[in-house]
């Protein structure tokens, strides 16, 4: 059974920076392609960032040169490190598997991690 | 506002039909991009519903079912249960974004 655990969210002032975790069990993360969607208080979802097994990387405009996506193999983990917060990045933000093409969707998904950034 | 129109909310009573509508536009679904659907459970994660517009995952009952034209899809439910009230929201890809894209969901309320 594939099971991804999110961790490392948190209540954090604007301007400040946090760093998400996914330990990922039940496929290997350097073989797959990887994402982060976050949703907003009541709002809908919104894609963030993507890493494919090659190691390209692609974000979202809204969070380009702000936030990094990575991951560690040897403890199939995945990561986002997030900087510059701001107030709307409040949001659930959940690992998931990522699509393998432009029509692709995303599954499996983690249980999500809360950012709150208020000050 | 998401980039993808859904409808904020639609009722049915137990054993009835509903349908949920995803309106996009020709960067999107009219650019013969997927459509997928999700349910999102209160307070749980999204669950893949239906993926490629009209397939279902292995577990997924086949009272769902999906379909796309043009630059919309649309979500049906069949024989409503009350397990059957969540969240839906549909995703596709956008060109002009170079991303996916969500619609801003649906809440499914069973009477």
């Amino acid at each position: 059974e594939v099971q991804l655990v999110e961790s490392g969210g948190g209540l954090i002032q604007p301007g400040g920076s946090l760093r998400l975790s996914c330990a990922v069990s039940g496929l290997t993360v350097s073989n797959n392609y990887m994402g982060w969607v976050r949703q907003a208080p009541g709002k809908g979802l919104e894609w963030v960032s993507v890493i494919y097994s090659g190691g390209s990387k692609h974000y979202a405009d809204f969070v380009k040169g702000r936030f990094t996506i990575s991951r560690d193999n040897s403890k199939n983990t995945l990561y986002l490190q997030m900087n510059s917060l701001r107030a709307e990045d409040t949001a659930v933000y959940y690992c998931a598997g990522a699509p393998y093409f432009n029509s692709g969707w995303f599954d499996p998904w983690g249980q999500g991690t809360l950012v709150t950034v208020s000050s | 506002q998401s980039v993808l129109t859904q409808p904020p909310s639609v009722s049915g009573a137990p054993g009835q039909r509903v349908t949920i509508s995803c309106t996009g536009s020709s960067s999107n679904i009219g650019a013969s991009y997927d459509v997928h659907w999700y349910q999102q459970l209160p307070g749980t994660a999204p669950k893949l519903l239906i993926y490629g517009n009209n397939n279902r995952p292995s577990g997924v009952p086949d009272r769902f079912s999906g379909s796309k034209s043009g630059t919309s899809a649309s979500l049906a439910i069949t024989g409503l249960q009350a397990e059957d009230e969540a969240d839906y929201c549909c995703q596709s890809y956008d060109s002009s974004l170079s991303g996916w894209v969500f619609g801003g969901g649906t809440k499914l309320t069973v009477l």
